[in-house]
């Protein structure tokens, strides 16, 4: 069976902080890895996925195999950072993606 | 270029009723996804379609299912109502072999 675990609802920091969303995965493949992003009143976006190994936005996330984990990082947070994130995974079942719980940030002035 | 588009935004219906939901994949995607996001339980993935076949179901009873047109468009179907079927549901389109998916802005469905 393939999960997601984001263990934090709720992250607030402030303008320029840096922030850290947690990410943990259980999945006996090779799995896919991807963190999405809902800004308010906006739909579902792809933000960043693991093999692309790509910088969006500021953020960057590293698939870590041996702690089953794919964190995303931004070293300074801006207001329109802003949003509900939402990790998640594709194994081999059929490019199916299971999503975390999601979490909310909230940047503050 | 068109995004997946879904219809209506708003439904409400009566517990045992059914609901038929709409989703437009974005063009060429042959690829359509059903999620289900009810409150406190987050995004659960329902059925996903391709090339006109169920491909995987999520751990739903029979009476959600759907289908897929030749166009690649789609329908959800929830028969028999119940309040808990009250929920955003998000649908998504594909490339078949490319797992990026497109999200639409998602159908609210109410029982009441």
């Amino acid at each position: 069976a393939q999960r997601v675990t984001q263990p934090e609802k709720l992250l607030s920091v402030f303008k320029g902080a840096p922030v850290e969303l947690k990410c943990n995965y259980s999945y006996s493949g090779s799995p896919e890895l991807f963190w999405y992003v809902q800004y308010s009143r906006q739909r579902l976006q792809l933000l960043l996925r693991h093999i692309s190994r790509e910088s969006i936005k500021g953020f960057t996330a590293d698939l870590n195999k041996g702690e089953t984990s794919f964190h995303l990082k931004k070293p300074f947070a801006q207001e329109e950072d802003s949003a509900m994130y939402y990790c998640a995974l594709s194994g081999a079942a059929g490019n199916k993606l299971t999503f975390g719980g999601g979490t909310r940030v909230l940047v503050k002035p | 270029e068109a995004g997946v588009t879904q219809s209506p935004t708003h439904l409400i219906k009566t517990r045992g009723q059914q609901a038929t939901l709409r989703c437009s994949p974005i063009s060429g995607h042959t690829s359509v996804y059903w999620y289900q996001q009810a409150l406190g339980l987050g995004l659960q993935f329902l059925l996903w379609y391709d090339e006109g076949e169920e491909r995987n179901r999520g751990n739903f009873p029979p009476r959600f299912s759907g289908r897929q047109f030749p166009n690649y468009s789609s329908e959800l179907n929830v028969n028999a109502l119940e309040l808990e079927d009250s929920a955003l549901y998000l649908c998504a389109s594909s490339l078949m072999r490319d797992t990026e998916a497109f999200f639409g802005q998602g159908t609210r469905l109410t029982v009441v």
